[in-house]
């Protein structure tokens, strides 16, 4: 069955600290990757995509995330927070073949000055 | 405002009234895809439309809920004789191509429906 995988409800850190949240996911096609944020009250913004080539695909605001097939996973990265990224962010799933996105539960992030 | 544009933002029913939920997509887009987000919830997919056709109504409830993407004017999600399992937030989404070529999907600011 296809999902998606957001191990972490909720993450803590402190402004400046360095981020990564995990993403997993389970699909039988080759995964289009997409990670997506949302502030409260708010749509969902695009962060970064990842469709084929390199690996490591960079995104708006200072995130990357990378692709690792073997472990099925691409997380998020960003290796300095800033109070403004406080939201929560999804991790969502599609394909070539496949018209909607299969998104994770999401991870609540909180930033502490 | 280029984006994704969704209205009312918030609506309030009660029970067994109807729901009339609008998304009109990004300027050059003609692809509509409806997600659900109940509370504490990622989202889920519900419909994918094109103009004036329904591609994919795989995670459509099968009675109370219609969806419909006419010639001229917006995508429309209707929900009829509403219950309380419906409060949720709704969103619209739009691509330029069907999102399985490469095409990104963007999403509007949401609808919360609460019912009473």
């Amino acid at each position: 069955a296809q999902s998606v995988t957001q191990p972490d409800i909720h993450i803590t850190v402190s402004e400046g600290a360095s981020l990564e949240l995990r993403c997993n996911y389970s699909y039988g096609a080759t995964p289009y990757l997409f990670w997506y944020v949302q502030s409260p009250g708010q749509g969902l913004q695009l962060l970064l995509k990842y469709f084929s080539g390199d690996t490591l695909v960079q995104g708006i605001k200072g995130f990357e995330a990378e692709f690792k097939r073997s472990q099925s996973s691409f997380n998020l990265r960003k290796p300095s927070v800033h109070w403004s990224d406080a939201a929560e962010y999804f991790c969502a799933v599609g394909a070539r073949d496949a018209d909607k996105l299969i998104f994770g539960t999401g991870t609540r992030l909180q930033v502490f000055p | 405002n280029a984006g994704v544009m969704q209205n009312p933002r918030h609506l309030v029913r009660r029970r067994g009234q109807e729901a009339r939920l609008r998304c009109s997509p990004m300027k050059g887009h003609s692809h509509v895809y409806w997600y659900r987000q109940l509370p504490e919830e990622g989202l889920k997919f519900m419909v994918y439309l094109q103009k004036e056709n329904i591609i994919d109504e795989s995670g459509m409830p099968k009675e109370r809920f219609s969806a419909e993407f006419p010639k001229e004017g917006p995508s429309i999600l209707r929900i009829q004789q509403v219950v309380r399992g419906d409060s949720a937030a709704y969103f619209c989404a739009s691509s330029p191509g069907r999102a399985g070529s490469n095409q990104p999907q963007h999403f509007g600011d949401g609808t919360r429906l609460s019912i009473l």
